[in-house]
């Protein structure tokens, strides 16, 4: 099973990007990389998923290494109310009936600074 | 934005109660979820449903129990409400289209104290 590894926590500076890493070096061939966040007694939040190629959308960028082995989350341009924990998420768990389960790890707590 | 509710936000209620945690989605997804999280800890699965009349148990055994009789609602019931049951729980959903089918979408959460 693929997992993700991910520094427990991060700081940044109000306006600048952050560039959050995840680790997933044993990702499958067919394994996409999800990215959520969590804001405070809030639910989940989904932010990007890719597969290989980079992706872009109006929260963020999703860079994957060449190898799949790694992913960068990006927020080009903090602030405060990007302050949440987030969650690199690869292995997904195969239910009955073609549901799937999401396996939340323990993320990666970014505070935005002011 | 997704458009999935959970109903109430909080809930403080006494031990025995009968508690039901309302959940719906406009969004046609056929797939239905509800996590347990604890503050500060990871999200468990305590049930799914992946169509209407289907109810399966999660990997975190629950004395909850759920429901899918419309497409569009999934609630979760608690017979005897007991403070071990104090969490927050969380409703997602999740559609069948497209490579990536596995992009849940969540509510908000309830979050339960039971006294």
């Amino acid at each position: 099973d693929a997992k993700t590894t991910q520094p427990p926590s991060m700081d940044c500076a109000e306006g600048r990007a952050a560039n959050l890493p995840c680790n997933h070096s044993t990702i499958s061939g067919n394994e996409y990389v999800y990215w959520y966040r969590q804001i405070h007694s809030q639910g989940p939040q989904y932010i990007i998923h890719g597969l290989k190629n980079n992706e872009t959308n109006e929260m963020a960028s999703l860079i994957i290494t060449e190898d799949r082995k790694s992913s960068t989350l990006i927020l080009p341009h903090a602030t405060l109310r990007d302050t949440a924990v987030y969650y690199c998420i690869v292995r997904v768990a195969h239910l009955g009936g073609g549901a799937q389960k999401l396996v939340f790890g323990q993320g990666t707590r970014l505070t935005i600074n002011p | 934005e997704a458009d999935i509710y959970q109903t109430p936000r909080y809930l403080v209620i006494g031990t025995g109660k009968k508690i039901t945690l309302e959940c719906s989605q406009t969004m046609g997804h056929d797939k239905m979820y509800w996590y347990q999280q604890d503050p500060g800890m990871e999200l468990h699965l305590i049930h799914y449903s992946y169509g209407v009349n289907s109810t399966e148990k999660g990997d975190l055994s629950s004395e909850s129990t759920v429901s899918r009789i419309r497409t569009e609602h999934f609630p979760l019931t608690l017979e005897s409400a007991r403070p071990s049951h104090t969490s927050q729980y969380l409703c997602a959903s999740s559609g069948s289209s497209g490579g990536a089918k596995n992009i849940q979408y969540f509510g908000a959460g309830t979050r339960l104290s039971v006294l």
